[in-house]
Order: structure tokens, then sequence, then C-alpha cells
């Protein structure tokens, strides 16, 4: 029962264009989201957050977005540098913070 | 440093055998998680901690596996009988949540088991 997914494994992108990673979930009681980053031999590393209440999140060049009728939410980053190639997990649970469930990740690759 | 800390960081064991991973947590973090991750998926959720007491845990954690936080600051994940299945890496992390506050969790690096 895969309640977050995240359909697309991997994506390639020119440095200074834009990356867009997807998220998909299934259970209509999430309302917390999260998008982490993960480099090898790391740990996650938190990037952004959104709750349901809002759309739209904004902190530097990271945007996330959230739509809740479509149980679908984006992470935007802009522009896209070389650095920033890593894996991105999506992260979604309840605001009571307890189980959050992950989504299988996406493997972005920025060239230079 | 006061980021989360995993030791060991590998753990090489034969099937059947025992094996116990600490985790020490940000030290003002109440909450304690622990999840397994296996080669080309996302973390899994294994269970988690509020101060000492554990709130959840998944279908995942057999009765091979039992966790602990005995004084509301660091943890143990014990598996007993390990088996080749167990292989994975064993991630931690803390956060802090108070009213509706958090959710974003500190992870440490990971302790990565191979079972022979």
């Amino acid at each position: 029962d895969q309640q977050v997914k995240q359909n697309s494994p991997s994506l390639s992108v020119q440095e200074g264009r834009i990356s867009i990673l997807n998220c998909d979930y299934t259970n209509s009681m999430f309302d917390y989201f999260l998008w982490y980053k993960k480099y090898p031999a790391e740990g996650p590393t938190f990037l952004i957050s959104i709750s349901s209440i809002k759309d739209k999140n904004e902190d530097g060049r990271f945007t996330v977005f959230l739509n809740k009728s479509a149980k679908h939410l984006s992470l935007h980053i802009v522009p896209s540098q070389p650095g920033d190639s890593a894996v991105y997990f999506c992260h979604a649970g309840g605001t009571s913070y307890g189980k959050l469930t992950f989504g299988q990740g996406t493997i972005l690759t920025v060239h230079p | 440093d006061t980021g989360v800390s995993q030791n060991p960081r590998h753990k090489i064991t034969k099937r059947g055998q025992n094996v116990t991973f600490r985790c020490d947590p940000i030290s003002e973090h109440n909450r304690l998680y622990w999840y397994r991750q296996t080669l080309g998926q996302g973390p899994e959720f294994l269970t988690y901690f509020q101060n000492e007491a554990q709130l959840e845990k998944s279908r995942l954690l057999s009765d091979r596996f039992s966790a602990e936080r005995p004084k509301g600051s660091f943890s143990t994940l014990e598996i007993q009988r390990t088996e080749q299945g167990d292989s994975a890496m064993y991630l931690c992390a803390s956060s802090f949540v108070w009213g509706d506050r958090g959710g974003e969790q500190y992870f440490g690096p990971g302790t990565r088991l191979t079972v022979t």
C-alpha cells in the first residue's frame, strides 16, 4: 500500500533551468508534507515543508506547491545548480507528526 | 556537533546473530524515529517515540525487532536472530514537536547492516 508515490525515478536538468519533482499521495488524512534531499552515505536532509492550509511555500530557490484536490505536490528548484544533484524524497503525514510516509525518491542530476 | 549520531555506521553479522544499534538524537528534541531503507526505496517507518514512550510501531517491526528509549534521550534498536532480509540501512531521526509546530525531522547518517 504505497500511500506516497514519486513516479519519476530520475530527472536530468541543465544547470540554470528549472527542476520540477512530483509527488502524489492517496491518504486524504495527510495534511503535512515535507521534501528531503539525500546525498550518498548521508541521512536525508530537510528542505522545505507545507501544511494543507497553504498551497505554496517558498524558501529561496525552493518552492513547494500543494494541490489538495488532486492530492499532488511538487517541488520546484530555480535555478538548478550541480550541487542540487541528489535523491529527493517526498514525506507526508498528519500534523500530529507521528508516522510519516516517504515516497520512493527521485534522483535529480543537474548537468553543468 | 549537535546533529543526530548513529553507531555503528556499518555492521556485518552472520545470520541468526543479534545486533543492536544506537541513536543519539539532537538533545532538545522530544521525538525520535527509526526507519529502514533498502536500495531504490524511500525510508520505511518502523517506530517512533515521544520522550520515552513508544507511540507507534509499524507492522514491519516484527517480534524480532525491539526499540527502546529508556530515559527519553538515546534509543537502541535490537534485531534478534537476524535474517538476510534484514540487510538494509537503518536510519534514526529526531524532531521537536510542540502543539502544532514541528514535523521536520533531522536524520543521522544511518547504520548499514549486512547479514551474511
